[in-house]
């Protein structure tokens, strides 16, 4: 079971809408990650949140936004997505990475959250 | 710069029989590897990891990892495949100063009856 919790499970969306993807983690992890995955492709980097501040942003477009409330929760709001956006949403969590504390700690995986943009 | 390689799309096997999924790297400074599988429409789940220390590594549901320095290898092995061990597999490097965890492309296991 996976100690990374997102919501919801399935999400169906049009091109107007506005959406929310949440994910949640009890692990006392202070690093958290959004990644985009296509069908039979590795998961791609979309932004990494440090001590609830946002590090790396990959470039991401505008129409996804990033929100670190806390250091257990993670939300990804999401307005005016193209169908090029249909994907699985994957939140991670691992120890905070920088110096040798916390830098060999391994990735924990949410069960993600399919987007299918209409 | 840091990456990993998986040069096989596709690996098939019958069950019963050894497996092994590829993985070769390049890093600079110390390599932080990791293997993961995922089953359809699930998460990644964490098989195993190498960090320092013994070049063979073992991890979850039987699966273990040889480091090798010199070929710049971390394949992933099983010695008995499972039909339910049919699933992608990623391998993975972690970048410490960055906090960025580079993917390889993923190879397909096929364990057959």
């Amino acid at each position: 079971d996976t100690e990374v919790t997102q919501t919801p499970k399935h999400l169906v969306m049009g091109m107007t809408n506005k959406k929310s993807l949440k994910c949640e983690q009890h692990m006392g992890h202070r690093a958290m990650y959004w990644y985009k995955q296509k069908a039979k492709k590795p998961p791609e980097l979309m932004f990494v949140y440090s001590y609830e501040k946002l590090s790396i942003n990959e470039s991401v477009p505008s129409r996804f936004s990033p929100e670190c409330p806390n250091s257990s929760l993670l939300n990804l709001h999401l307005h005016a997505l193209q169908p090029e956006d249909s994907a699985l949403y994957l939140c991670a969590s691992s120890q905070r990475g920088g110096g040798t504390s916390g830098t060999t700690g391994e990735l924990f995986f949410g069960e993600g959250s399919r987007l299918t943009v209409l | 710069a840091q990456s990993v390689a998986q040069p096989e799309d596709q690996v098939n096997v019958a069950e019963g029989n050894p497996l092994t999924v590829k993985c070769t790297y390049s890093v600079s400074g110390n390599p932080y590897l990791f293997w993961y599988v995922q089953y359809p429409n699930r998460g990644l789940q964490f098989l195993l990891k190498y960090i320092t220390g013994d070049n063979l590594v073992k991890g979850s549901y039987g699966f273990e990892a040889e480091f090798n320095k010199s070929q710049t290898s971390f394949h992933l092995k099983k010695p008995s495949a499972l039909v339910s061990d049919s699933a992608l597999y990623f391998c993975a490097v972690r970048d410490p100063d960055f906090n960025k965890f580079y993917f390889g492309s993923g190879t397909k296991l096929n364990v057959k009856p």
